[in-house]
This record gives structure tokens, sequence and C-alpha cells, in this order.
């Protein structure tokens, strides 16, 4: 069957602008995960869906970092006003409710 | 913030010999959980233990959890090639949420 999957696998844009990263989850998983990270370190906790609704956000670095999944499958990372710092790759992971995650290919975001 | 913290963070060896990997931890945990990430991307569950179990085996893999030194090991034995990657490990806290906190992860090459 399908696994994770993540839109655009490279994003490249300028400091400032708005972004938006996609994650498809596998069919039937209710909870949905995303992770950052950077270089040459493990990944960090952003923030948890469980449904449609974000049940831990506490990951989030700051009001920058906001992500919907409005009908509780494909789940949306959406940051604004973009800076050099916020340049990683983005992971999402999903899971059936276990304590298995299947990632993604993830998301390398640069910001120039 | 990152809990876990791996040991070594680079490891290089010969095929055919064994890797050993460890991983320290900080707080209390439910489980603890390897992972396999080839070329900085997605990442692959390899196995998990939970904090009442001190050592479990899948394949070629062996790892061991010591909660009084909240340490864990990861085995690979009779090492290939193909697994040449990083490894990281994950806790959960329990408490429902199932966020991973991850190490920074170990550099393990296989040498032919």
């Amino acid at each position: 069957g399908a696994g994770v999957s993540q839109t655009p696998s490279n994003k490249v844009t300028e400091k400032g602008k708005y972004v938006e990263l996609r994650c498809d989850p596998i069919s039937g998983h209710t909870a949905l995960y995303w992770y950052r990270q950077s270089l040459g370190q493990g990944p960090e906790f952003l923030i948890y869906f469980q449904g449609t609704g974000a049940a831990d956000d506490s990951g989030l670095p700051n009001d920058r970092f906001f992500a919907v999944r409005p009908e509780g499958s494909v789940s949306t990372l959406k940051i604004q006003r973009t800076e050099r710092g916020d340049s990683a790759v983005y992971l999402c992971a999903s899971s059936p409710g276990g304590n298995e995650q299947f990632f993604g290919p993830g998301t390398r975001l640069t910001v120039l | 913030s990152q809990q876990g913290e791996e040991d070594p963070q680079a490891l290089s060896i010969q095929e055919g010999e064994n890797a050993t990997m460890n991983c320290s931890y900080k707080t209390s945990i439910n489980n603890l959980q390897w992972y396999r990430q080839n070329s900085g991307r997605g990442l692959v569950h390899l196995i998990l233990i939970r904090s009442n179990e001190r050592e479990k085996h899948s394949g070629r893999l062996r790892v061991t959890l010591d909660t009084s030194k909240k340490s864990s090991s990861l085995l690979i034995t009779a090492s290939r090639a193909a697994d040449t990657a990083s490894y990281f490990c994950a806790t959960d806290r329990g408490g429902g949420a199932q966020k991973l906190v991850f190490g920074q992860g170990t550099r393990l090459t296989i040498n032919p």
C-alpha cells in the first residue's frame, strides 16, 4: 500500500515569503505528526493531530507556524514570513494509534 | 529540546563486523524506539522496546534497555553495506500524545 507522501519534495523560497507544505498520511491513520530536522540533528516535534484537532502543538516555535487537518486526513503546515532559520527538512508521520510512526520522505525547505 | 543522546556520533566498521550504538535519555519513558534514516530523508522504524522490557531481538538487531541508567543500546550483527545510514533513538513519555523525542543520531558507515 501507499506510504506517507509529502509535497513538494523540495521548496526554495525567499525570506519573508509564505509557504505551505503538504502531508498525505496512510489511509485510515488517525494520528498525524509534524517534525522538523535541521542538518546533523535528530527530528524535533512540532505538532500532533488526532483526527481533525491539534492535540498537542507545543513544538511549534512561534506564531508564524500553523498547521491544519480539516478533514482528518491530509495536513498542511503553513509558515508565514519565512526566515533563514526555518530552513530544514520537514517530516510528517502518521500512525494508526499504536506506538510506531510511519514517516514520509520529507520536504526540504530552503529560505534564501 | 533533544532528550536522547546517541553515542558515538559516528561509527565506521568493516562489513561483517558488529555495530553497537548507545542512547541515553533524561526523563522517564513509556517506550524507546530505534529508527534508521538514509540520506537525510524519511525515517524507518526498526524496533520498539517498552519500559518494562530489558532486551528485544529482531533479525540481526538486538536492543537492550536499562531504565535505571536511562540508557539503551542497539546492536547490529554481521553488518552489511546496506546498513550504512544514520540511526536515531526516540523516546515516548506516554500520556497519550506519543510524540517522539529524538536524539542526535549515530552515523554508521559500513566499509565493504
